[in-house]
């Protein structure tokens, strides 16, 4: 069965530092992997997604991720974080089949120290 | 840039009531989802709607839940006799064939 960990629950970094959010998947196939984030009390906004090809994939708001099938991970990053990437972040994962149901992850709440 | 939308944005019911939460996915695209998050928890996949019927659905799409796209554009949700346990922030998002899915602001439900 299709699952996604993400081992942190809140992470706090200060401005302008580097942020690596980690996720692992559990799927048996070639996943499609996405990253989504949540404000609060808003809805749900892809930051960026892998379906194949280059494992490096770039993504809104100056994000990437970075698809290890060795490792069953895809952790986002950002050189320098900004206040207003405050949020939650959710990894996700889906199967490559047209109705297929996304798996979402337990999410990683982010905090920005001034 | 299409976007889904959703509403009401928030629903408050009373337990026992029936809620039809809306949905309006992007115009082009094929298959349909709902989800919900209850506050403070991940987002769970309740149900995938594909050519008028129901793909699949998850252990918590029990016979209290229905979905339906009545007239082409929307696509519902209903909570039959709601309870309190179905509190929770409610999303519905469309798919093309092949592409990832796009989520709505999402209806707040709670049920008192």
């Amino acid at each position: 069965a299709q699952s996604v960990t993400q081992p942190d629950i809140h992470i706090t970094v200060s401005e302008g530092a580097s942020l690596e959010l980690r996720c692992n998947y559990s799927y048996g196939a070639t996943p499609y992997l996405f990253w989504y984030v949540q404000s609060p009390g808003q809805g749900l906004q892809l930051l960026l997604k892998y379906f194949s090809g280059d494992t490096l994939v770039q993504g809104i708001k100056g994000f990437e991720a970075e698809f290890k099938r060795s490792q069953s991970s895809f952790n986002l990053r950002k050189p320098s974080v900004h206040w207003s990437d405050a949020a939650e972040y959710f990894c996700a994962v889906g199967a490559d089949s047209s109705a297929s149901k996304i798996i979402f992850g337990s999410g990683t709440r982010l905090s920005i120290r001034p | 840039e299409p976007e889904v939308t959703q509403t009401p944005s928030h629903q408050v019911t009373q337990m026992g009531q029936e809620v039809i939460l809306r949905c309006v996915p992007i115009s082009n695209h094929l298959y349909f989802y709902w989800y919900r998050q209850i506050l403070g928890q991940k987002v769970e996949f309740l149900v995938s709607f594909y050519n008028n019927e129901i793909s699949e659905k998850s252990e918590i799409f029990d016979d209290q839940f229905s979905v339906e796209r009545p007239d082409g554009s929307n696509f519902t949700l209903k909570i039959r006799s709601t309870k309190l346990e179905d509190s929770a922030m409610y999303f519905c998002a469309s798919r093309e064939a092949r592409y990832e899915q796009y989520f709505g602001p999402g209806t707040r439900l709670t049920v008192t």
